[in-house]
């Protein structure tokens, strides 16, 4: 079946440690996009990818970084700069990155960290 | 992205319609209306999405207002399982989303 893995599913870390985020997509989409969930909030974004080898800052950038590399592929690591990580993350994917078709996401990593 | 309101919950008894309101006043004309929904620790679930005319899959029907600034998303025999929460977003047709899931609306179905 095609779509959208993220892994871990929970992940815990001490404070000051930069932890990755994976995010593989069977799809063959060529957009990706991560979000943080905050309790009882909307999603907000912090990076997306339309092609390999590029990718911008979403509203939320700051104290994460990410790659794109291969087609399939997003990580996204949660530096020590960010400054309240604990959250839960969410990628998605879809068709180009103009066109109207929708947004497929995984089923999230909730991260904690102490 | 234009901006989107939805009453923050509504109640629905299982077996009847639940028509989930959402304004989009300053919607414009190039400029999607989309559904998802979030069920609790999972990732959001494509719904529907249409421009202007009324559309309907298997899950559920979009009626778009002839004015385009609201539109409602119809579950036509809700379900215990159909209760998550809502979220209309409207998005053009270029770019990436950037910032666009509110808090939507909370849906419960009850037995």
């Amino acid at each position: 079946d095609g779509g959208i893995t993220q892994s871990p599913k929970y992940l815990f870390r001490k404070e000051g440690q930069n932890v990755t985020l994976s995010c593989e997509q069977n799809l063959n989409h060529d957009a990706m996009y991560w979000y943080r969930q905050d309790p009882g909030q909307g999603l907000r974004l912090i990076y997306y990818s339309q092609i390999v080898n590029d990718f911008q800052k979403g509203d939320i950038a700051e104290g994460y970084s990410v790659s794109r590399e291969k087609k399939e592929s997003f990580p996204l690591t949660v530096t020590s700069a960010q400054k309240n990580p604990t959250a839960f993350y969410l990628c998605a994917s879809k068709i180009g990155g103009s066109s109207n078709s929708p947004l497929h996401f995984g089923n999230g990593t909730r991260l904690t960290v102490t | 992205d234009a901006k989107t309101t939805q009453p923050p919950s509504m109640d629905c008894a299982e077996g009847r319609a639940a028509n989930l309101p959402c304004n989009h006043s300053t919607i414009s004309g190039n400029e999607y209306v989309y559904w998802y929904r979030q069920i609790h620790s999972q990732g959001p679930q494509y719904i529907i999405h249409g421009l202007k005319n009324n559309e309907t899959n298997e899950m559920a029907s979009l009626i778009i207002t002839e004015d385009r600034k609201s539109s409602t998303l119809i579950l036509p025999h809700a379900t215990l399982r159909d209760t998550a929460v809502y979220y209309c977003i409207v998005r053009g047709n270029t770019g990436g989303f950037k910032t666009i899931f509110g808090a939507g609306t909370r849906l419960f179905v009850k037995a």
